[in-house]
């Protein structure tokens, strides 16, 4: 099935750092979307991108919709620890949706 | 408040056995969509619904089937529980059927198959 993926598969950050993490795909998705996870919980909607090179933000968040479609891009400045979590990108064809393996961020205070 | 539930959130089952999850939502949204969890694979859909009697296979749709006959309801079956059915399901429902605008996932469903 559809692939994509995700890096860096982990990350340790001293709070304060801004963390940048990127998913890619070998096909084209009419739709990017960032998750966060918490332990236990379901993921949670961070932000939707809908058509190419499109850069939004929600907060200290930024996403990027890349110009082949084919890929995506997410920032967050300033970390705290409660972006603790598993960061997941996920693309939609426009009936299927695929799901990256994830960013375990782990923040240090 | 409107919520999404799923019920049971955990549950040990034999192989063979004929096992359904339940998933309830009260946001009135007309997208659902079943998916599992597993660890190096991140989430897969399993189904997803459009609407009222409305049912799509999604990538790993194989061993499963699902059932539309209300807006807030969208069961998962398992036909015949297989050791390779153990994993994390989780439930959504969403405004649009990409996912975004108003989009929740229930707290997941942990199943077991001995």
């Amino acid at each position: 099935g559809q692939q994509l993926n995700q890096s860096p598969q982990s990350m340790f950050i001293q709070e304060g750092e801004d963390v940048s993490m990127n998913c890619t795909s070998s096909s084209i998705f009419n739709t990017w979307l960032w998750y966060k996870q918490d332990p236990g919980e379901g993921p949670v909607l961070l932000i939707a991108l809908y058509k190419a090179g499109e850069l939004t933000s929600n907060g200290r968040l930024t996403a990027q919709f890349g110009i082949t479609r084919k890929d995506s891009f997410l920032n967050i400045s300033a970390s705290i620890p409660s972006d603790v979590g598993i960061y997941f990108c996920a693309g939609y064809t426009g009936n299927q949706f695929y799901f990256g393996t994830g960013t375990s961020l782990t923040v240090i205070p | 408040d409107a919520e999404i539930t799923q019920s049971p959130r955990h549950k040990i089952t034999e192989t063979g056995r004929q096992v359904t999850l339940a998933c309830h939502q009260t946001w009135n949204h007309n997208n659902m969509f079943w998916y599992r969890q597993d660890l190096g694979h991140g989430l897969r859909l399993i189904h997803y619904s459009y609407g009222v009697q409305d049912t799509n296979k999604g990538e790993v749709s194989d061993g499963y089937s699902v059932s539309r006959s209300n807006t807030e309801d969208l069961p998962l079956t398992l036909e015949s529980a297989a050791s390779s059915q153990t994993s994390v399901y989780f439930c959504a429902s969403s405004e649009s059927r990409a996912g975004t605008g108003s989009s929740f996932f229930g707290q997941g469903t942990r199943l077991t198959v001995v």
